[in-house]
């Protein structure tokens, strides 16, 4: 298994409140991912990074943003959470031979009330 | 706009038979395309992958076809068993490693 966590696995948290969802992995790889996961939805892209201090967005990036100041660690803030961010997030990172498979953590579960 | 979708929600078959499942896109430029299985409160694991140019990747009980003048793929699992009940989800890239996923389909297979 890809040496992936996540912190915190669960949390819930009021509307206006800002949120910061971390992706830590020991695999020293390049690419790294976040994804939100809603039914009827699948897995959409939040933004992603090619390397430290460098990222960009993905499909669903509104009120999201990112930082990566270590190649380990990845992490997702909510400025001001909303209850349309309540959702699974998973972090994902790029295999080593190839940044089209990618390797997922176990996910946060984030609730907004 | 769903570019890559999976129309069947769920899928049920017998241990043993052959589970199909099958995936749609509508985006010429995807070369890259992806089967991952998901458990309960766990993330996706991949499972098996084809590039745009073959159309067909064989990984044991797990092979996946691929029709590029229809834009479809399916995974075909055989045989099935129990502990394959998952969710399943497709996935196709256009290169630069961004992945769009399908819904997902949620296979059971009964003993």
């Amino acid at each position: 298994d890809a040496g992936i966590t996540q912190s915190p696995r669960h949390k819930v948290t009021e509307t206006g409140t800002p949120v910061t969802l971390r992706c830590h992995q020991t695999e020293n790889h390049r690419y790294m991912y976040w994804y939100r996961q809603d039914p009827g939805h699948g897995l959409r892209l939040i933004h992603y990074s090619y390397g430290v201090k460098d990222t960009d967005k993905g499909e669903v990036s509104d009120g999201y943003s990112v930082s990566r100041s270590k190649t380990e660690d990845f992490l997702l803030t909510l400025e001001s959470a909303t209850s349309s961010q309540t959702s699974v997030y998973f972090c994902a990172i790029s295999a080593r031979d190839s940044h089209y498979e990618q390797y997922f953590g176990p996910g946060t579960r984030l609730t907004v009330t | 706009d769903q570019q890559v979708k999976q129309n069947s929600p769920s899928l049920s078959v017998q241990e043993g038979r052959i589970s199909i499942l099958n995936c749609d896109y509508t985006n010429s430029m995807f070369d890259y395309f992806l089967w991952y299985k998901k458990y309960p409160a766990e993330g996706p694991t991949f499972l098996i992958s084809i590039s745009s140019i073959k159309d067909k990747n064989e990984d044991g009980r797990f092979t996946v076809f691929l029709n590029k003048s229809a834009k479809h793929l399916s995974l075909h699992i055989v045989p099935s068993q129990p502990g394959d009940s998952a969710v399943y989800f497709c996935a196709a890239s256009n290169g630069g490693g961004k992945l769009t996923f399908g819904q997902g389909t949620i296979l059971t297979v009964h003993p």
